[in-house]
Formats: C-alpha cells, structure tokens, sequence
C-alpha cells in the first residue's frame, strides 16, 4: 500500500509570496496533520483535520490556512512568506480522530523562503 | 508549558550493545507517548506508542519502551544495537486535539 504521499518534495520562494503544498493520504485514513520542522528542533504541530473540518491548531498564525477534501487528501496554504517559515512541512496521516490513532508522516516538503 | 524533553543531544554506543534514548513529558492529565524514528530526508516512522495498560511497550525493529508514571519518563530501549539504527529519535506526547507535543530529537549513533 502506498503511504502518505506530499508534493512537492522541494520548494523555493521569496519573501511576501505564497505557497501551497500538498498531502494524499493513506488509502482510508480520515484524517490529516500538518506539522512544521525546523531544522534541528522537533515537529511543530500547526492543524489537524477530520472529515474535512479542523479538529485542532497549534499556535500558528493566520498566515497559515489549510482545507480537507472529500478524498481526505488535504492542503496547507501560507501566505506573506517569511524567512523564518523555511522548515521541513510534515504532512501526517491516521485512521480516525482519536488521540490513541497512530499518526503516519510522509517525506514532507522542504521550503525554503529567500 | 507544557512540553516534551530528550535532554541527551546526542548518544553512542557501540554495536551490540544495549541502548538507551531518554524521554521526560510534563503535560497534564494522562497523555498517550509515542516514539519515531527519523532517517535523514525522509519523513518520521513510527516505533511504538504507550495507551495504556503494561509498562513496557514493544515496537518495531526490536525497540522497546518503558512508561514510568512517577517519573513522568517514556524511554526508547533496545537490548543489542544494530548499526542501522544510526538515525535521528522522537519522542512524542498527546493529550489533547491541539496538543501534540515532540521533544527536540535526539541523535543515535552505532559504532561498529
């Protein structure tokens, strides 16, 4: 079975810009999370959707959006990109909304902001 | 706050030999603890995760936790370190929809 699948693998933009990257998730799972990894410290977890409504949000500003679809793939938008938003963006994938459900990351999307 | 600590950066062991990587929590209430297991530029994998029940959880790979409530400690222990297990370790805690806490990583390496 294929896992969590993101796309796309790299990306670069300038300062103000926008981005949008994208999560398909396991064939089944219900719900998705993003997280942000800068490099050298842990996943920052920014939101969790469920059956395309958010179930949960870090502490993450607005500029940061995100939407399920009726696939469950899922997308995460940033707008006014700053330097400090250059992270690896994790994209994870679980069955169902319980907080026992195993969460099950892809191989992310490293943003780079200049 | 609220938060998840590895306090070890970095450990080395020799291959063969047993290993231990550290893991603290301070988050209220009971939360569920998870381990994972980063290669470099891939995503995270999982290794095991601690509901409820016995105080020793088995994973994958041979990996093993052990929950400890009075110590608020989870650490990731493996009886005979395999050189492949060279990688980048996560401990993580959930108690919550909003609260998904990892600790900071710590490096694993296995000297043959």
């Amino acid at each position: 079975d294929a896992g969590v699948t993101q796309s796309p693998t790299h990306l670069i933009k300038t300062r103000g810009q926008h981005v949008t990257l994208r999560c398909s998730p396991i064939s089944g799972h219900k719900s998705v999370s993003w997280y942000q990894q800068v490099l050298g410290q842990g996943p920052q977890f920014i939101f969790q959707y469920y059956e395309k409504e958010e179930r949960g949000r870090g502490n993450f500003p607005d500029r940061f959006s995100a939407r399920q679809f009726p696939n469950y793939s899922s997308e995460l938008n940033v707008n006014a990109l700053l330097l400090g938003d250059s992270a690896l963006y994790l994209c994870a994938s679980s069955l169902d909304r319980d907080l026992e459900d195993t969460q099950y990351f892809g191989p992310g999307t490293r943003l780079t902001v200049l | 706050a609220q938060s998840v600590a590895q306090p070890e950066d970095q450990v080395n062991v020799a291959e063969g030999n047993p290993l231990t990587v550290k893991c603290t929590y301070s988050v209220s209430g009971n939360p569920y603890l998870f381990w994972y297991v980063q290669y470099p530029n891939r995503g995270l994998q999982f290794l095991l995760k601690y509901i409820t029940g016995d105080n020793l959880v088995k994973g994958s790979y041979g990996f093993e936790a052990e929950f400890n409530k009075s110590q608020t400690s989870f650490h990731l222990k493996k009886p005979s370190a395999l050189v492949s297990d060279s990688a980048l370790y996560f401990c993580a805690a959930r108690h919550n929809f909003n609260k998904f806490y990892f600790g900071s990583g710590t490096k694993l390496n296995v000297k043959p």
